[in-house]
């Protein structure tokens, strides 16, 4: 079964704005990352963020974790036509970081 | 580096047939995983793989899946009778540490 669950499943916004997605998850983590997807393609990794971590940026990313609410949120800022695609959260177990369970996703569309 | 080479990216079969799909995973990466996604059930872990080993093959369906990695730059998921609820994009990633590399998937049809 699935742990991460994201919020929300799809989301549209203007060129210039920003998007926040959120992602859930169930048991404890030893880190957290998120992937993008265009259509048609395979993942691609953006950013990973340990549990002891509680905010990472990379260019336009900004990822925060709070491990007491199990939940992590991806912020992207000044969001661009090209950033139309499905983000995915994913967890690395504690004592098992090879293997990720992905959560449902979230499909942003970015109008130019 | 190419990345994740998957073959073939499309398959189109008939019910009963036997599905083979082959992964090259990225040179160097110790970990080989095989997903599946379909819009009902998301992305689905299948199998993995480290330095060649099954680990976990707790997300193959049923008996009709089996999965090998004979060596390090080779691995292959087979569907042996094909069913039309084995319709899906599979995925092969490949891993170093924590982060996946994921090629460009195959997308099954089963008719």
């Amino acid at each position: 079964s699935q742990q991460g669950e994201e919020d929300p499943q799809a989301l549209s916004i203007q060129e210039g704005e920003n998007a926040t997605m959120n992602c859930s998850y169930k048991t404890s983590i030893n880190n957290l990352q998120w992937y993008r997807q265009n259509s048609g393609r395979g993942l691609v990794h953006l950013i990973l963020i340990r549990s002891n971590e509680r905010e990472k940026h990379s260019g336009r990313l900004r990822v925060t974790l709070d491990t007491s609410k199990k939940s992590s949120s991806l912020l992207i800022t000044a969001s661009r036509a090209a950033d139309t695609a499905s983000y995915f959260c994913a967890t690395g177990s504690v004592g098992n970081t090879d293997k990720l369970i992905f959560g449902t996703g979230t499909r942003l569309q970015v109008f130019p | 580096d190419a990345g994740v080479i998957q073959s073939p990216r499309h398959e189109v079969t008939e019910m009963g047939q036997e599905v083979t799909l082959r992964c090259k995973p990225i040179s160097g990466h110790n970990s080989l995983f095989w997903y599946r996604q379909t819009m009902m059930r998301g992305l689905e872990l299948l199998i993995y793989f480290n330095n060649n080993v099954p680990i976990d093959d707790s997300g193959m369906p049923e008996d009709r899946f089996s999965a090998k990695m004979p060596n390090a730059s080779f691995s292959t998921l087979k569907i042996q009778p094909s069913e039309p609820r084995d319709s899906a994009v599979y995925f092969c990633a490949s891993s170093f540490l924590e982060e996946q590399y994921f090629g460009p998937g195959t997308r099954l049809t089963v008719t």
